[in-house]
């Protein structure tokens, strides 16, 4: 039982060039998230999938587009990189999306490092 | 919009002692938050979690307290060990439909062998 695991660990890109994070979860949870994390900054949310099949937008989206391609897998987009989008990207899932029915703590996976220059 | 701060960036404490973490927040409406370990080059770890109608919960180690009245809460680490030396932050949730989880920015705890 793996978790949650990223691709990359790590990329450096240059300005305007197009990347896709990859996460995958085997929890067989239902909701998943991307959240970057910033120097003096707590963890921002970019996207989340509260289910297969759905997505929707965070504090952050500007800049990213996702995909959740089955139950297991969501990808972050970046089509033309900016050196504002230099940071630390994590994905991270949860059972289900918090909600009336019960609170739902979410497990993350160990980052991707992007360097955009 | 929320804000989840903390009161100290970073702590130091000898090992074997114990260790206090603070996080204020400013939503009256949230009901739920969860404790954070963070060590160098990996991702969040939940530690431990309390709901808005406990004050007080136990875990191997680590005591949450939750103050409403001050919107306020700390995370106590008994017999601090070398290997508790990350960052630490605190997440909150008012638990309705939709709702998103804020996280406060951390506090760094290094423990003096």
């Amino acid at each position: 039982n793996a978790g949650v695991t990223q691709t990359p660990k790590f990329q450096v890109l240059k300005t305007g060039q197009s990347m896709t994070l990859q996460c995958a979860q085997d929890m067989n949870h239902n909701s998943m998230y991307w959240y970057r994390q910033d120097p003096g900054m707590g963890l921002r949310l970019i996207y989340y999938s509260a289910s297969e099949g759905t997505t929707d937008k965070g504090e952050v989206p500007n800049g990213y587009n996702v995909s959740r391609l089955n139950k297991r897998e969501f990808s972050l987009r970046l089509e033309s990189a900016a050196p504002s989008q230099t940071s630390v990207y994590f994905c991270a899932s949860s059972e289900n999306y918090p909600g009336l029915a019960g609170i739902e703590t979410q497990y993350f996976g160990p980052g991707t490092r992007l360097l955009v220059l | 919009g929320e804000s989840v701060g903390l009161h100290l960036p970073t702590l130091s404490v000898q090992e074997g002692d114990n260790s206090i973490i603070n996080c204020a927040y400013s939503n009256s409406a949230s009901d739920y938050f969860i404790w954070y370990k963070q060590e160098s080059g990996k991702g969040p770890q939940f530690i431990i979690d309390i709901r808005s109608n406990m004050d007080k919960r136990q875990g191997q180690r680590v005591t949450v307290l939750l103050n409403k009245t001050v919107k306020h809460l700390s995370l106590q680490i008994a017999a601090t060990q070398p290997g508790d030396s990350a960052v630490y932050f605190c997440a909150e949730n008012s638990g309705n439909l939709g709702n998103q989880f804020y996280f406060g920015t951390g506090t760094s705890l290094t423990v003096i062998p």
